[in-house]
Protein backbone atom coordinates (compact mmCIF):
# COMPACT_ATOMS: atom_id res chain seq x y z
CA UNK A 1 0.00 0.00 0.00
CA UNK A 2 1.79 3.10 -1.28
CA UNK A 3 1.78 5.93 1.41
CA UNK A 4 1.53 9.80 0.37
CA UNK A 5 3.63 10.20 -2.98
CA UNK A 6 4.78 13.40 -3.83
CA UNK A 7 7.02 15.04 -6.81
CA UNK A 8 9.47 16.21 -7.34
CA UNK A 9 11.36 15.40 -4.19
CA UNK A 10 13.82 18.67 -4.95
CA UNK A 11 13.36 21.71 -7.02
CA UNK A 12 15.22 24.88 -7.59
CA UNK A 13 13.37 28.10 -9.47
CA UNK A 14 14.69 31.32 -9.81
CA UNK A 15 12.41 34.80 -8.12
CA UNK A 16 9.58 35.28 -10.39
CA UNK A 17 9.15 32.06 -11.78
CA UNK A 18 6.48 29.83 -10.99
CA UNK A 19 5.90 26.39 -9.72
CA UNK A 20 3.36 23.10 -9.23
CA UNK A 21 4.54 20.61 -7.07
CA UNK A 22 2.34 17.65 -6.70
CA UNK A 23 0.64 15.16 -4.22
CA UNK A 24 -1.05 11.57 -4.56
CA UNK A 25 -3.05 10.97 -1.36
CA UNK A 26 -2.48 7.54 0.47
CA UNK A 27 -4.69 4.46 -1.15
CA UNK A 28 -8.83 5.09 0.22
CA UNK A 29 -7.80 8.53 1.12
CA UNK A 30 -10.11 11.43 -0.05
CA UNK A 31 -8.64 14.84 1.33
CA UNK A 32 -5.49 16.46 0.88
CA UNK A 33 -3.80 19.25 2.77
CA UNK A 34 -0.90 21.43 2.01
CA UNK A 35 1.92 22.71 4.07
CA UNK A 36 4.76 24.86 4.35
CA UNK A 37 7.76 24.04 6.34
CA UNK A 38 10.31 26.83 6.54
CA UNK A 39 13.49 26.11 8.04
CA UNK A 40 13.60 25.32 11.85
CA UNK A 41 10.03 25.54 12.09
CA UNK A 42 6.53 23.96 12.21
CA UNK A 43 4.75 23.05 9.15
CA UNK A 44 1.92 25.61 8.57
CA UNK A 45 -1.48 25.31 6.96
CA UNK A 46 -1.75 26.40 2.91
CA UNK A 47 -5.11 24.89 2.30
CA UNK A 48 -7.15 21.50 1.99
CA UNK A 49 -8.90 20.03 -0.65
CA UNK A 50 -11.85 18.14 -0.61
CA UNK A 51 -14.63 16.67 -2.89
CA UNK A 52 -12.25 18.82 -5.74
CA UNK A 53 -12.89 22.08 -3.60
CA UNK A 54 -10.59 24.15 -1.02
CA UNK A 55 -12.67 23.83 2.21
CA UNK A 56 -10.14 25.79 4.67
CA UNK A 57 -7.28 27.79 3.85
CA UNK A 58 -5.07 29.47 5.92
CA UNK A 59 -2.93 32.91 6.08
CA UNK A 60 -1.39 32.47 2.81
CA UNK A 61 -1.20 35.59 -0.14
CA UNK A 62 -3.55 34.29 -3.48
CA UNK A 63 -0.48 33.60 -5.03
CA UNK A 64 -0.33 30.47 -3.67
CA UNK A 65 -3.41 28.13 -4.97
CA UNK A 66 -4.00 24.95 -5.89
CA UNK A 67 -6.56 21.87 -7.64
CA UNK A 68 -7.48 18.55 -6.32
CA UNK A 69 -8.16 15.94 -9.66
CA UNK A 70 -11.43 12.86 -9.80
CA UNK A 71 -8.71 10.54 -8.57
CA UNK A 72 -8.51 12.62 -5.33
CA UNK A 73 -4.43 13.58 -6.42
CA UNK A 74 -3.58 17.46 -5.67
CA UNK A 75 -1.38 20.12 -7.19
CA UNK A 76 -0.01 22.85 -5.74
CA UNK A 77 1.10 25.93 -8.10
CA UNK A 78 3.23 28.90 -6.72
CA UNK A 79 3.26 32.55 -8.51
CA UNK A 80 5.69 35.19 -8.51
CA UNK A 81 8.09 32.95 -6.54
CA UNK A 82 9.85 35.20 -3.89
CA UNK A 83 12.90 34.21 -1.56
CA UNK A 84 10.91 33.66 1.57
CA UNK A 85 9.20 30.97 -0.53
CA UNK A 86 12.54 28.51 -0.17
CA UNK A 87 10.56 25.55 2.26
CA UNK A 88 9.62 22.24 2.66
CA UNK A 89 5.99 21.72 1.12
CA UNK A 90 4.20 19.01 2.34
CA UNK A 91 1.40 17.11 1.38
CA UNK A 92 -1.61 15.42 3.98
CA UNK A 93 -3.95 13.37 2.98
CA UNK A 94 -7.02 11.94 5.25
CA UNK A 95 -10.40 10.41 4.63
CA UNK A 96 -12.84 12.93 4.52
CA UNK A 97 -10.89 15.31 6.07
CA UNK A 98 -9.97 14.04 9.34
CA UNK A 99 -7.32 15.92 10.42
CA UNK A 100 -6.79 13.35 13.41
CA UNK A 101 -5.93 10.70 11.07
CA UNK A 102 -3.76 12.49 8.03
CA UNK A 103 -0.42 10.88 6.63
CA UNK A 104 2.26 13.15 5.37
CA UNK A 105 4.63 12.71 2.42
CA UNK A 106 7.83 12.83 2.45
CA UNK A 107 7.69 17.21 1.27
CA UNK A 108 9.21 18.44 -1.83
CA UNK A 109 12.28 20.59 -0.71
CA UNK A 110 11.97 24.27 -3.04
CA UNK A 111 14.55 26.40 -2.76
CA UNK A 112 14.20 29.89 -4.84
CA UNK A 113 17.30 31.27 -5.76
CA UNK B 1 2.19 35.49 20.68
CA UNK B 2 2.05 31.88 18.49
CA UNK B 3 -1.20 29.87 19.75
CA UNK B 4 1.48 26.96 20.05
CA UNK B 5 4.66 27.47 22.21
CA UNK B 6 7.36 24.84 21.88
CA UNK B 7 10.73 24.84 22.79
CA UNK B 8 12.96 24.04 20.15
CA UNK B 9 15.64 22.97 21.71
CA UNK B 10 18.21 21.09 21.27
CA UNK B 11 17.79 18.29 23.93
CA UNK B 12 20.58 15.46 24.18
CA UNK B 13 20.24 12.90 26.47
CA UNK B 14 21.86 9.24 26.83
CA UNK B 15 20.40 5.74 25.57
CA UNK B 16 17.68 4.81 27.96
CA UNK B 17 17.10 8.10 29.81
CA UNK B 18 13.49 9.44 29.97
CA UNK B 19 12.22 12.23 27.81
CA UNK B 20 9.58 14.68 28.27
CA UNK B 21 8.35 17.20 25.39
CA UNK B 22 6.47 19.96 25.94
CA UNK B 23 4.24 22.14 24.28
CA UNK B 24 2.41 25.29 26.02
CA UNK B 25 -0.97 27.01 23.78
CA UNK B 26 -3.01 29.78 24.13
CA UNK B 27 -6.66 29.15 22.40
CA UNK B 28 -8.62 26.94 24.85
CA UNK B 29 -10.55 25.77 21.53
CA UNK B 30 -8.29 23.22 21.17
CA UNK B 31 -9.86 19.60 21.18
CA UNK B 32 -7.16 17.69 19.82
CA UNK B 33 -3.56 16.99 20.61
CA UNK B 34 -1.12 15.14 18.39
CA UNK B 35 2.66 14.69 18.71
CA UNK B 36 4.64 13.81 15.40
CA UNK B 37 7.97 12.89 14.64
CA UNK B 38 10.60 13.93 12.20
CA UNK B 39 13.50 12.48 10.87
CA UNK B 40 15.81 14.75 8.69
CA UNK B 41 14.55 14.83 5.26
CA UNK B 42 11.53 13.15 5.97
CA UNK B 43 7.70 14.04 6.61
CA UNK B 44 6.01 14.25 9.95
CA UNK B 45 4.56 10.55 11.02
CA UNK B 46 1.85 10.88 13.46
CA UNK B 47 2.93 8.46 16.88
CA UNK B 48 -0.33 9.81 19.26
CA UNK B 49 -3.18 11.93 19.27
CA UNK B 50 -5.46 12.72 22.42
CA UNK B 51 -8.96 13.98 22.61
CA UNK B 52 -9.36 17.07 25.47
CA UNK B 53 -7.21 16.09 28.85
CA UNK B 54 -5.98 13.18 30.12
CA UNK B 55 -3.37 10.53 29.60
CA UNK B 56 -3.05 7.99 26.37
CA UNK B 57 -0.03 5.08 26.54
CA UNK B 58 1.20 3.60 23.91
CA UNK B 59 4.62 1.37 24.31
CA UNK B 60 7.00 3.59 25.30
CA UNK B 61 5.48 6.37 24.56
CA UNK B 62 3.04 8.72 26.75
CA UNK B 63 0.90 11.90 25.96
CA UNK B 64 -0.44 13.88 28.67
CA UNK B 65 -3.06 17.19 27.78
CA UNK B 66 -4.08 19.01 31.17
CA UNK B 67 -6.80 21.47 29.62
CA UNK B 68 -6.89 23.35 32.78
CA UNK B 69 -3.06 24.83 31.91
CA UNK B 70 -3.23 24.83 28.39
CA UNK B 71 -0.18 22.57 28.69
CA UNK B 72 0.35 19.40 27.06
CA UNK B 73 3.54 16.64 27.12
CA UNK B 74 5.25 13.63 25.74
CA UNK B 75 7.17 11.17 27.79
CA UNK B 76 9.60 8.46 26.05
CA UNK B 77 10.82 5.79 28.42
CA UNK B 78 13.72 4.01 27.80
CA UNK B 79 14.90 6.38 24.84
CA UNK B 80 16.69 5.05 21.76
CA UNK B 81 18.76 6.31 19.44
CA UNK B 82 16.79 5.80 16.94
CA UNK B 83 14.02 8.33 18.67
CA UNK B 84 16.29 11.14 17.77
CA UNK B 85 14.19 13.47 15.56
CA UNK B 86 12.59 16.34 15.73
CA UNK B 87 9.46 16.54 17.81
CA UNK B 88 6.33 18.35 16.75
CA UNK B 89 3.49 18.88 18.90
CA UNK B 90 -0.04 19.88 16.95
CA UNK B 91 -3.50 20.38 17.65
CA UNK B 92 -6.70 20.75 15.93
CA UNK B 93 -9.72 22.89 17.29
CA UNK B 94 -13.30 21.77 17.25
CA UNK B 95 -13.58 19.06 15.42
CA UNK B 96 -11.51 16.44 13.68
CA UNK B 97 -12.24 18.48 9.95
CA UNK B 98 -10.38 21.11 11.51
CA UNK B 99 -6.31 22.40 10.07
CA UNK B 100 -3.74 21.21 12.46
CA UNK B 101 -1.75 24.35 14.04
CA UNK B 102 1.67 22.89 14.84
CA UNK B 103 4.98 23.82 17.25
CA UNK B 104 8.05 24.65 15.99
CA UNK B 105 8.99 21.07 17.04
CA UNK B 106 12.08 20.14 19.77
CA UNK B 107 15.00 18.57 18.23
CA UNK B 108 15.76 15.22 20.00
CA UNK B 109 19.50 13.58 20.17
CA UNK B 110 19.85 10.28 22.00
CA UNK B 111 23.03 9.28 22.34
CA UNK B 112 24.32 5.50 22.70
Amino acid sequence: DAGVTQSPTHLIKTRGQQVTLRCSPKSGHDTVSWYQQALGQGPQFIFQYYEEEERQRGNFPDRFSGHQFPNYSSELNVNALLLGDSALYLCASSLGGRSTEAFFGQGTRLTVV
Amino acid sequence: QKEVEQDPGPLSVPEGAIVSLNCTYSNSAFQYFMWYRQYSRKGPELLMYTYSSGNKEDGRFTAQVDKSSKYISLFIRDSQPSDSATYLCAMIRGSTLGRLYFGRGTQLTVWP
